[in-house]
């Protein structure tokens, strides 16, 4: 029940662009994505409610695909301070449990 | 600035000594989740409060209740810790339950159990 993300961990060079995907089997409604720092708590990036909407956070931004029951959170521009752990969230559909993807380990080098 | 609290940061406890983590929250908050992550997977929902309602996940053990006595503050307790129950514990509230609310978590609770 709980997403998938994929790619598992990835490295890149500062500039560089990454694409991050959240997978489900069950219906998505919303999908919530956060990344945390090692150490510290999950902070929240962005909410993607409708099926094909996209939206934009500086250089990071996301799109749902509803049908394919699929969230990209996408990266441009890559800078040192992306490094961390991105999670998917979403809640579970017909109940009030939220659960977070598996998470996607990001290492930006300089 | 509105925030959630979580106190202490890190606590240390010995195997079967009953701990408390406690979280404070100045948003005016319905919701009030309590997570266990451990290292390098996902926070794993433990329950939460909807106002003074509580809801158990199944899988959560009996060693693991909650107190929430106002809206500002809930309280996870660890009846007799075990050494797999060191993990950050987090701390998140939302305004509602709609999958529209977004969750705002505190710093967390780092427990060891020696």
């Amino acid at each position: 029940q709980q997403p998938v993300q994929s790619p598992q961990a990835v490295i890149l060079r500062e500039g560089e662009d990454a694409v991050i995907n959240c997978s489900s089997s069950k219906a998505l409604y919303s999908v919530h994505w956060y990344r945390q720092k090692h150490g510290e708590a999950p902070v929240f990036l962005m909410i993607l409610l409708k099926g094909g909407e996209q939206k934009g956070h500086e250089k990071i931004s996301a799109s749902f695909n509803e049908k394919k029951q699929q969230s990209s959170l996408y990266l441009t521009a890559s800078q040192l301070s992306y490094s961390g752990t991105y999670f998917c969230g979403t809640s579970v559909s017909g109940t009030y449990k939220y659960i977070f993807g598996t998470g996607t380990r990001l290492k930006v080098l300089a | 600035d509105a925030m959630v609290i979580q106190n202490p940061r890190y606590q240390v406890t010995q195997f079967g000594k009953p701990v408390t983590l406690s979280c404070s929250q100045t948003l005016n908050h319905n919701v009030m989740y309590w997570y266990q992550q451990k290292s390098s997977q996902a926070p794993k929902l433990l329950f939460h409060y909807y106002d003074k309602d509580f809801n158990n996940e199944a899988d959560t053990p009996d060693n693991f209740q909650s107190r929430r006595p106002n809206t500002s503050f809930c309280f996870l307790d660890i009846r007799s810790p075990g050494l797999g129950d060191a993990a950050m514990y987090l701390c998140a509230t939302s305004r509602g339950l709609a999958n529209t609310d977004t969750q705002y978590f505190g710093p967390g609770t780092r427990l060891t159990v020696l």
